[in-house]
């Protein structure tokens, strides 16, 4: 199976503020590497699919980036509503697909 | 919109069979690949499996000896079979829809499935 490796696990942030999340995977899967939000008592949403297709419907301070076996989220200035828990799935190739342990997103 | 939402009991006996149902509103069941997903805190997300309208079906491999998953058309739902549960089995468990290039597009509100005695 590959394997996702999030950073940071947690972090402190203000509104406002450009937030970084990276996900590293311990093999190449391309650029088939998706991002999800999740809030608390709610089903993962996607954001980010490929590595940097923004979904329809998020908002456009959500960008991915990267390739091969690194991977980030960047969320440009920080909303309310973005407080959450941030995911990466790998989807290379055949299944198991992966998720990373998740990086939980705090107000400061 | 596609709409998910699972079904079955909240509670399963150790060494009994977990069994859920996803029923599917807004679309189809014959195009797209359709997936269980699994959540607990010390797992974290788990992908269970998948299943396709043509038969094509795929598990993940630590589950794979006690999981089966079928797609029923006619009542455009598709269903998570889980036999010889542990409490290692108890989690929140999702239903969603997997899109071609493998991500998950639609998801279900999820049910908490608790294995206890």
């Amino acid at each position: 199976d590959i394997q996702m490796t999030q950073s940071p696990s947690s972090l402190s942030a203000s509104v406002g503020d450009r937030v970084t999340i990276t996900c590293r995977t311990s093999q190449t899967v391309d650029i088939y590497l998706n991002w999800y939000q999740q809030k608390p008592g709610k089903a993962p949403k996607v954001l980010i699919y490929a590595a940097s297709t923004l979904q329809g419907g998020v908002s456009s301070r959500f960008s991915g980036s990267g390739s091969g076996t690194d991977f980030t989220l960047t969320i440009r200035s920080l909303q309310p509503e973005d407080f959450a828990t941030y995911f990466c799935q790998q989807s290379y190739s055949t299944p198991p697909w992966t998720f990373g342990q998740g990086t939980k997103v705090e107000i400061k | 919109q596609v709409q998910l939402q699972e079904s079955g009991p909240g509670l399963v006996k150790p060494s009994e069979t977990l069994s859920l149902t996803c029923n599917v509103s807004g679309g189809s069941i014959s195009n797209h690949y359709w997936s269980w997903i699994r959540q607990s805190p010390g797992k974290g997300l788990e992908w269970i499996a998948y299943a396709h309208y043509s038969g094509r079906t795929n598990y993940n491999p630590s589950l794979k000896s006690r999981v089966n998953i079928s797609l029923d058309a006619s009542k455009n739902q598709f269903s998570l079979k889980l036999t010889s549960v542990t409490a290692a089995d108890t989690a929140v468990y999702y239903c969603a829809r997997d899109d071609e290039d493998g991500y998950f597009d639609n998801w279900g509100q999820g049910t908490l499935v608790t294995v206890s005695s």
